[in-house]
């Protein structure tokens, strides 16, 4: 397996653009997970699903972001309108379960985003 | 809520030696799952090794090993034989059952040859 798959690496826009993130889970994995890390907050968790269902998006900062998961094996993470301070290096997890040994969370390679 | 608390920021240790990062954490919860990750600076999130609050015996991977005291809320890694691939950020995590996932701030360590 490929592993977790993030694009675009890299991401450079100006204040108010819309920008999409996206995730291809390890295929087989129920839990997709969206984190956000900044030299200020560390390392945040935004948002989870299971089986492409919204859990707990009680991470997310505000309404300007959005995150949606149509199937197993794509999820977004949307910013509308980007601001500066939404600056960060956004990640994207994927893991079999929740418990047990099956909870082990697999990074993808990360989005640097800068919004200027 | 849980809290995961990381008291050193940075730290070195010479090729060969020992290091043992510490992390403390609070919770409610009486089952969870408690990590440590390694962010080299590739920036890529690796996961060193993965301890069941409910087992008892401390996990050990290769040259890394846990020091999970329950009582105290305590979880520190032990990096035996330092490597200079070892140099990174290295993370605690707490998960509950119900997925939450809580990160400590990190420990910058450099393995200096």
């Amino acid at each position: 397996d490929a592993g977790v798959i993030q694009s675009p690496r890299h991401e450079v826009t100006e204040m108010g653009q819309e920008v999409t993130l996206r995730c291809k889970p390890i295929s087989g994995h129920d839990y997709l997970f969206w984190y956000r890390q900044t030299m200020m907050r560390g390392l945040e968790l935004l948002i989870y699903f299971n089986n492409n269902v919204p859990i707990d998006d009680s991470g997310m900062p505000e309404d300007r972001f959005s995150a949606k998961m149509p199937n197993a094996s794509f999820s977004t993470l949307k910013i509308q309108p980007s601001e500066p301070r939404d600056s960060a290096v956004y990640f994207c997890a994927s893991s079999l379960g929740l418990a047990g040994g099956r909870n082990e969370q697999f990074f993808g390679p990360g989005t640097r985003l800068t919004v200027l | 809520a849980q809290t995961v608390t990381q008291s050193q920021p940075e730290m070195s240790v010479q090729e060969a030696e020992t290091v043992t990062l510490s992390c403390t954490y609070d919770t409610s919860e009486s089952n969870y799952y408690l990590f440590w990750y390694k962010q080299p600076p590739s920036r890529q999130m690796i996961l060193v090794i993965r301890q069941e609050a409910y087992k008892q015996q401390n996990a050990t991977e290769n040259r890394f090993s846990v020091n999970f005291q329950k009582a105290a809320k305590s979880f520190s890694l032990k990096i035996s034989d330092s490597q200079l691939g070892d140099t990174a950020m290295y993370f605690c995590a707490f998960n509950t059952n119900a997925g939450k996932s809580t990160f400590g701030d990190g420990t910058t360590l450099t393995v200096k040859p």
